[in-house]
């Protein structure tokens, strides 16, 4: 039973417009999430988290909203660049537990 | 200022031999956590640690799977007599106080290939 789930495994936008990746959870004891940037042959790289208290939080080109009804939350990447090509993780935790991964979505931002 | 270290960064195994990952978390780090990733999957989690104690083993294989964090020197995370289902990355991460907010800081993993 997946947890955290990434439906769109890949997604390709123009440079300079907004990329939008989505994460829905099953779990509602969740009360962390935070979302991982990943290279080829490197570890992922922690971006940017929110707690289930707030429904954004907002850090330079990196936006991340919470919808804890829909048990939805999404990453805006505005404006997007090249550099941004990447593989992106939704992670969630508890009670200050473990961090249970999505599967990934592949961003590609063509020049 | 290192960050979390690991090593080998590739290493292939035969059939029914003992892989051996290594992991130093970065300094003041004394949390780990273990996670690996199979080929077109995401990263699932295997184990966290603390020093000397495993605070969560719920996602390490009950068979063949071992790991350790000593007082002193890096975290191992143990295979015994692999088979080609190991085959995977495996992701060693580290906190200076445990899951938060904040989010682990990930080694750049090794590449396990069983032959």
């Amino acid at each position: 039973d997946q947890q955290v789930k990434q439906n769109s495994p890949s997604l390709s936008v123009q440079e300079g417009r907004i990329s939008i990746l989505n994460c829905d959870y099953t779990n509602s004891m969740f009360d962390y999430f935070l979302w991982y940037k990943k290279y080829p042959a490197e570890g992922p790289t922690f971006l940017i988290s929110i707690s289930s208290i707030k429904d954004k939080n907002e850090d330079g080109r990196f936006t991340v909203f919470l919808n804890k009804s829909a048990k939805h939350l999404s990453l805006h990447i505005v404006p997007s660049q090249p550099g941004d090509s990447a593989v992106y993780f939704c992670a969630a935790s508890y009670s200050a537990g473990k961090s249970t991964f999505g599967d990934g979505t592949t961003l590609t931002v063509k020049p | 200022n290192a960050g979390v270290m690991q090593n080998p960064r590739h290493l292939v195994r035969r059939r029914g031999q003992e892989a051996r990952l290594r992991c130093s978390p970065m300094k003041g780090h004394s949390h780990v956590y273990w996670y690996r990733q199979l080929p077109e999957e995401g990263l699932k989690f295997m184990v966290y640690l603390q020093k000397e104690n495993i605070i969560d083993e719920s996602g390490m294989p009950k068979e063949r799977f071992s790991a350790e964090f000593p007082k002193e020197g890096p975290s191992i995370l143990r295979i015994q007599q692999v088979v080609r289902g190991d085959s995977a990355a495996y992701f060693c991460a580290s906190s200076p106080s445990g899951p938060s907010n904040y989010g682990y800081t990930f080694g750049s993993g090794t590449r396990l290939t069983v032959v």
